[in-house]
């Protein structure tokens, strides 16, 4: 168990530009979460799938942003046509539903995106 | 809608001292609350979670948090701070059904030698 991977860690990229962050998770774990993360903030939810269906999104998921999980693995969250208010960190967590009691996420050490 | 608050972008303590963090949640239904902490460059890790039953928690690191009903608090407590505590803290809020995890804004603890 490696706990879960995001890739890359850092991104600079100019605006306009398309780019897209990969998480892997906890290889057990059915549950998949995106949270963006800006300074002086708490992570803010984006989107979570269980196994490879996107069960729920944020109003702050714009239709700039998607996200994928194909297989059920690993997911991919990718922005298009950024803009600097999308400078943030991304995390991605992982969890095991269905399991009794709290929903216990593991996360990822982010990645974080910068726009020029 | 669920929400949690955390009273202080910034709590600075001596090393030794007593560490409380505070967080007032808001839910319609019986809450799920969580503490994690962050320290730079690396991910949110959980300290500790309360459920149901015990209103006591403890997590790791000496941690440990109570949840009120009553004053719809969760706070965060350590009865030494060791500067290795120095980090960024979120409170967070779920329910049954496992609905994404809220958080608060955070608490940036220093602890000062």
């Amino acid at each position: 168990d490696t706990g879960v991977s995001q890739d890359p860690r850092h991104k600079i990229t100019k605006r306009g530009q398309n780019v897209t962050f990969r998480c892997d998770p906890i290889s057990e774990h059915n549950r998949l979460y995106w949270y963006r993360q800006t300074l002086g903030q708490g992570p803010e939810f984006l989107t979570y799938f269980q196994n490879e269906a996107q069960l729920e999104k944020s109003r702050l998921l714009s239709d700039r942003f998607s996200a994928e999980r194909p297989k059920g693995s690993f997911s991919t969250l990718e922005i298009q046509r950024t803009e600097q208010g999308d400078s943030a960190m991304y995390l991605c967590a992982s969890s095991s539903a269905g399991s009794s009691g709290a929903n216990v996420l593991t996360f990822g050490a982010g990645s974080r995106l910068t726009v020029l | 809608a669920q929400s949690v608050t955390q009273l202080g972008s910034h709590v600075s303590v001596s090393e030794g001292a007593l560490v409380l963090l505070r967080c007032n949640y808001s839910s319609s239904v019986p809450p799920y609350l969580f503490w994690y902490v962050q320290y730079p460059n690396q991910g949110l890790q959980l300290l500790l979670k309360y459920t149901t039953g015990a209103t006591l928690v403890k997590g790791i690191n000496g941690f440990e948090a109570e949840f009120k009903k009553s004053e719809t608090s969760f706070h965060l407590t350590k009865p030494s701070a060791h500067m290795s505590d120095a980090a960024e803290y979120f409170c967070a809020v779920t329910r049954e059904g496992n609905t994404p995890l809220v958080f608060g804004k955070g608490t940036r603890l220093s602890v000062i030698a």
